[in-house]
């Protein structure tokens, strides 16, 4: 059964304190691996694709990375405005996607 | 990307009542998707809707309690049925799009059942 697991549920930071969110999953062949960012009350934004091992993406503070069994979502110097929760997910057959559980950062200045 | 619309924003419905959501696409899409997360939740799908065939349903849910209507390629609607409590979650569409099948969300209805 496909699963996806991501760690730590929450994170709490000091603007400018790096860190990195992780996400492993377990799928009968990778179709991709998505990142979203989920502010309250909001749809999912979509942030990130990833299709191969060794693979990596930046956006702004954002990079992702991934290997054949999990993906980082590394956040350098961050700021307040990216405390959000977190989704990564990957396709099920016929592109649905399923869900890890998120990790909900919080920035403070 | 995509711009996609829901309606209503949010809601608050009694118990054993109906309300359908709406979902709008800027263009047209060959696959929508139906999803609720639950208060505290991540995203669990109901159903995947395309248009000019019966949507097909994710283990946990069924059709006399989401029907979802797909009458053409830019429009969908999910109606709650007979709501409990329960039924109190965001619900959201979303499709897919581009070269590498990204997949992208409305901004959700928030529904509160009483």
């Amino acid at each position: 059964e496909d699963q996806v697991t991501q760690s730590p549920e929450a994170l709490r930071l000091q603007e400018g304190e790096s860190s990195s969110l992780n996400c492993s999953y377990t799928v009968s062949g990778l179709r991709g691996l998505f990142w979203y960012r989920q502010d309250p009350g909001k749809g999912p934004e979509f942030l990130f694709t990833l299709y191969s091992a060794g693979e990596e993406k930046e956006k702004e503070r954002l990079k992702a990375t991934l290997t054949k069994k999990e993906s980082f979502l590394h956040i350098t110097a961050p700021k307040p405005e990216d405390s959000a929760t977190y989704l990564c997910a990957v396709p099920q057959a016929g592109t649905a996607l399923i869900f890890g559980k998120g990790t909900t950062l919080s920035v403070s200045s | 990307s995509a711009v996609i619309s829901q309606k209503p924003s949010r809601d608050i419905c009694q118990r054993g009542t109906s309300l359908t959501i709406q979902c709008q696409v800027d263009s047209q899409v060959t696959m929508m998707f139906w999803y609720r997360q639950q208060p505290g939740q991540s995203l669990t799908l109901i159903a995947t809707a395309n248009q000019g065939s019966e949507a097909t349903y994710e283990s946990g849910f069924v059709i006399d309690k989401f029907p979802i209507s797909r009458p053409n390629l830019t429009f969908s609607t999910l109606t709650v049925s007979n709501m409990s409590p329960e039924d109190s979650s965001i619900y959201l569409c979303s499709v897919v799009r581009g070269s590498y099948n990204e997949q992208f969300f409305g901004p959700g209805t928030r529904l509160t059942v009483l």
